[in-house]
């Protein structure tokens, strides 16, 4: 069954450094999402992504990220200088169309020390 | 613009009946409901879509009033393994968006 591949599964980094999670979706979906769920909190929606842009993001979707589908495949989201409130599970989505069934990447753990 | 969910958590013995409510203050297109276990990522449930429906499968059911923007799981007896954080997720009329809960733990005991 096809899924959504998230790398790198946990990243430890310094606070202030930048830092590239990457994830490729399911090869036939059109709309991409990253969502935050810091430990043992909700899953927070980041961005969405369709057609090549940003349709949506949130209030915590700031200057410090920014996403990416650099080519067919692969869907990244950077965070330009890492704050230790940074410190996530970090999920990518995607799905075929609105009003389908969104599927989740098994997740890349950050933490900011 | 998140939705609401309640209750935030619920205690139950093996058996037993749980009802999860989601509620909007947006129109919605469609709810859908995810039960995330500790440490892993969000696993799909079911959709519901506009024109208020409600499915099921095996044990596990779900009501959408859109007229309410309300949506309700039904979990009836409940097993250990439907312990978890159940989350709903609302898409408004505009589509593309998916906006979630803040969840609620459901813990089934022997």
């Amino acid at each position: 069954e096809p899924e959504v591949t998230q790398t790198p599964s946990h990243q430890v980094t310094q606070m202030g450094q930048e830092v590239i999670l990457r994830c490729v979706p399911i090869s036939n979906h059109l709309y991409f999402y990253w969502y935050r769920q810091i430990l043992g909190q909700k899953v927070e929606f980041l961005v969405s992504f369709y057609n090549n842009e940003i349709s949506e993001k949130s209030e915590i979707f700031d200057d410090q990220f920014s996403v990416e589908r650099p080519d067919g495949s692969n869907f990244t989201l950077k965070i330009r200088s890492t704050k230790l409130e940074d410190s996530a599970m970090y999920f990518c989505a995607s799905r075929t169309g609105a009003g389908n069934t969104i599927y989740f990447g098994e997740g890349s753990w950050l933490t900011v020390v | 613009q998140q939705p609401v969910q309640s209750p935030q958590a619920v205690i139950l013995r093996e058996g037993e009946d749980a009802v999860i409510n989601c509620s909007s203050s947006k129109a919605l297109y469609s709810v859908h409901w995810y039960r995330q276990k500790h440490g892993e990522a969000p696993v799909f449930l079911m959709i519901l879509l506009k024109g208020g429906e409600q499915k099921g499968h095996d044990k596990i059911s779900a009501s959408f009033n859109e007229k309410k923007q309300q949506s309700s799981l039904y979990l009836t007896a409940s097993q250990l393994s439907y312990s978890g954080t159940y989350f709903c997720g609302t898409e408004s009329l505009r589509r593309g968006d998916m906006r979630f809960g803040a969840g609620t733990r459901l813990t089934v005991k022997p």
